[in-house]
């Protein structure tokens, strides 16, 4: 009963280069989310997903891509890191409008951009 | 569109005393309501939720939430405050229609022994 996994927990950037960040979920939620968070900030909204194949953008989408292609996994990629992108990431999941009852989240990945 | 403020940064209690964390919000609608909290290098942890029914709402580790519709608040409390209970601690809320929930900016509640 893993609820939701995130992959790496760490991890150090040179400005300029990429990475994925893995979210994976075995409860068969229908949405998944990324979101960031600063301090005295909270958490904003990356992207989101309602379903396999479907993603949205959040408040602050840019610099960052996402794709779900199976309904378990959400990615977020960063194509050229930048400093500004120094954040710790957290996946979070849930039921669909029908069932909805709240956020699963992971237990997050901390970045560092240099 | 949704919003939710936490007014205070920080919150200092004393133990054994009780504490209150204030909420407010903004939706079009009625709102669904949320508290979590995130201890040191952890992820959030869900702490209780109002959807609908009762507007005093019961959660993990003896906190309440009482919803005030009139006020557009939902305040978290807790009548005897532990060491323990030092957090950081997240209202949220989501528009019954909207797809994603809108978080505020945190509260750091810091108990003194």
């Amino acid at each position: 009963n893993a609820g939701v996994t995130q992959t790496p927990k760490f991890r150090v950037l040179k400005t300029g280069q990429s990475m994925t960040l893995l979210c994976a979920q075995d409860m068969n939620h229908e949405y998944m989310y990324w979101y960031r968070q600063d301090p005295g900030m909270g958490l904003r909204l990356i992207h989101y997903s309602v379903g396999e194949g479907t993603t949205a953008k959040g408040k602050v989408p840019d610099g960052y891509n996402v794709s779900r292609l199976k309904k378990q996994n959400f990615l977020l990629g960063l194509e050229s890191a930048a400093p500004s992108q120094t954040s710790v990431y957290f996946c979070a999941s849930s039921y669909g409008e029908e069932k909805f009852y709240g956020y699963t989240f992971g237990s997050g990945t901390r970045l560092t951009v240099v | 569109a949704q919003s939710v403020a936490q007014p205070e940064d920080q919150v200092n209690v004393a133990e054994g005393n009780p504490l209150t964390v204030k909420c407010t919000y903004s939706v079009s609608g009625n709102p669904y309501l949320f508290w979590y909290v995130q201890y040191p290098n952890r992820g959030l942890q869900f702490l209780l939720k109002y959807i609908t029914g009762d507007n005093l709402v019961k959660g993990s580790y003896g906190f309440e939430a009482e919803f005030n519709k009139s006020q557009t608040s939902f305040h978290l409390k807790k009548p005897s405050a532990l060491v323990s209970d030092s957090a950081l601690y997240f209202c949220a809320v989501k528009e019954s229609s909207a797809s994603k929930i809108i978080f505020g900016s945190g509260t750091r509640l810091s108990i003194r022994p």
